[in-house]
C-alpha cells in the first residue's frame, strides 16, 4: 500500500522568503509522484510531476521538487514566495499496482501562508 | 479547449436520501476518476471509469457507484446518504487508463451537505 505523508499541516513564510513543502512516500514500487495546488472554492490544478529521468522536476510558478529515493522524499521548493501562492498544497503518489488503474494517493496537505 | 466541469456546484441532501454528481470530461480525455475530499483532508480515491467501464476502485462501499457514457462525461451516484458523505466530491480526467503517469486534470468540485 502507498502512502503519503506531509510534514506541516500549515507553513508560514514571508513574502520573497524561500518555500519549502515537506512530504516523504512510501510505495512498494517505484513511484510517480505529483504536487497539486488548490485555491479556495476550487479543484486541484498540477504543479508538477515526476515519473522517471532527471530527479529534480521544474514546475509552474517557479516551483520545483526533488525526488530524493534514498529518503523517499518530494520535497516542493519555490525560491521567493509572493502573495498569491497563498493556497492549499497536496504531495501525491501513484503507481502501485503497476497495471489496471490506480488512482492518486494524497497526503492530508499543507496550507501555505504569506506573511507580508 | 474545454477544461473539466462538474455539476452541481453545492447540494443539500438529508441522511438516507440519494445523490447523483455529474462530470464532463475534458476534451480528448476518455478516462474519469473520482475523488472525495472531507474537509481538511487530502482527496481519496473513489474510482476510476474507462471506456465506459469501471477501471479501478478504491476503499469505498458499493453505495458509491458511477457511470461513464459514450461521450465520455460521467455521473457519480451515492445511495443512502450517511453523514460522513458530506465532502467536496471532485472528478478529474486524463487521456489513456492504466498508465499511471498521465496527468489527471481536476474539475472544481460539487460540495455535497448531508444533513
Amino acid at each position: 500500500a502507498q502512502s503519503v505523508t506531509q510534514l506541516g499541516s500549515h507553513v508560514s513564510v514571508s513574502e520573497g522568503a524561500l518555500v519549502l513543502l515537506r512530504c516523504n512516500y512510501s510505495s512498494s514500487v517505484p513511484p510517480y509522484l505529483f504536487w497539486y495546488v488548490q485555491y479556495p472554492n476550487q479543484g486541484l490544478q498540477l504543479l508538477l510531476k515526476y515519473t522517471t529521468g532527471a530527479t529534480l522536476v521544474k514546475g509552474i510558478n517557479g516551483f520545483e521538487a526533488e525526488f530524493k529515493k534514498s529518503e523517499t522524499s518530494f520535497h516542493l521548493t519555490k525560491p521567493s514566495a509572493h502573495m498569491s501562492d497563498a493556497a492549499e498544497y497536496f504531495c501525491a503518489v501513484s503507481g502501485g499496482s503497476g497495471g489496471g488503474a490506480d488512482g492518486l494517493t494524497f497526503g492530508k496537505g499543507t496550507h501555505l501562508i504569506i506573511q507580508p | 479547449e474545454t477544461g473539466v466541469t462538474q455539476s452541481p456546484t453545492h447540494l443539500i441532501k438529508t441522511r438516507g436520501q440519494q445523490v447523483t454528481l455529474r462530470c464532463s470530461s475534458q476534451s480528448g480525455h476518455n478516462t474519469v476518476s473520482w475523488y472525495q475530499q472531507a474537509l481538511g483532508q487530502g482527496p481519496q480515491f473513489i474510482f476510476q471509469y474507462y471506456r465506459e467501464e469501471e477501471n479501478g476502485r478504491g476503499n469505498f462501499p458499493p453505495r458509491f457507484s458511477g457511470l461513464q457514457f459514450p461521450n465520455y462525461s460521467s455521473e457519480l451516484n451515492v445511495n443512502a446518504l450517511e453523514l460522513d458523505d458530506s465532502a467536496l466530491y471532485l472528478c478529474a480526467s486524463s487521456s489513456r487508463a492504466g498508465r499511471s503517469t498521465d496527468t489527471q486534470y481536476f474539475g472544481p468540485g460539487t460540495r455535497l451537505t448531508v444533513l
